[in-house]
């Protein structure tokens, strides 16, 4: 079966700090999609980024990059120049290629001014 | 402008009623979902549907119910025998297919039981 891990449950970082975001993925599939998702305080999930099985890419989006490394069945996150706006729980998710996604525990992010 | 949307925002029952949640998509996605979501813990699913009059149950299905009668509507019946039905819901749709297309997620719905 699928499975996501975040180990790191709470992290707490002064403004301009970099910080990353782990996320250790297992499945028995050759096919599947890797996802990160924002909750912010509000509570709706923001879609970030969706990488495939097929595509080591790292991808950087302004201060946001991911590390995608099948060696190690890991999709870590990184904020650069982190800002009070990022303070949020962060989700990772994994989705088979037939099958429906499933989530980490979060990761929440807290930024102090 | 195309979303989700979800009501109402937070949502008070007494103990032994059924309250439903609404959840419509004008984003012409032909699946849905429903999660449930507990402090501290990542989303768990309720309850999915990949067209419409189909749906099939998730991970915690027990004490809930849906319907999918039309493409865009995919509500959440929250019954009695659901334990313990204080949670934040989240409804979601995608585009059906591959599992490569993501979900767009809905505000979401607080419930409390008192």
């Amino acid at each position: 079966a699928q499975k996501v891990t975040q180990a790191q449950t709470e992290i707490s970082v002064v403004e301009k700090e970099d910080v990353t975001l782990d996320c250790v993925y297992e499945t028995r599939d050759t096919t599947y999609y890797l996802f990160w998702y924002k909750q912010p305080p509000s509570g709706e999930l923001v879609f970030l980024i969706r990488r495939n099985s097929f595509d080591e890419q790292n991808e950087i989006s302004g201060r946001y990059s991911w590390n995608f490394q099948k060696s190690t069945s890991s999709f870590n996150f990184t904020i650069t120049a982190s800002q009070v706006v990022d303070s949020a729980v962060y989700f990772c998710a994994l989705s088979e290629a037939w099958d429906d996604m499933r989530f980490g525990a979060g990761t929440r992010l807290t930024v102090k001014p | 402008d195309g979303g989700i949307t979800q009501s109402p925002k937070y949502l008070f029952r007494k103990e032994g009623q059924n309250v439903t949640l609404s959840c419509e998509q004008n984003l012409n996605h032909d699946a849905m979902y429903w999660y449930r979501q507990d402090p501290g813990q990542g989303l768990r699913l309720i309850y999915y549907s990949q067209i419409v009059n189909d749906f099939q149950k998730g991970d915690i299905a027990e004490g809930y119910s849906v319907s999918r009668e039309k493409k865009e509507s995919f509500p959440l019946t929250v019954t009695s025998a659901q334990k313990n039905p204080t949670a934040f819901y989240l409804c979601a749709s995608r585009i059906s297919g591959t599992g490569g297309n993501e979900q767009f997620f809905g505000p979401g719905t607080r419930l409390t039981v008192l």
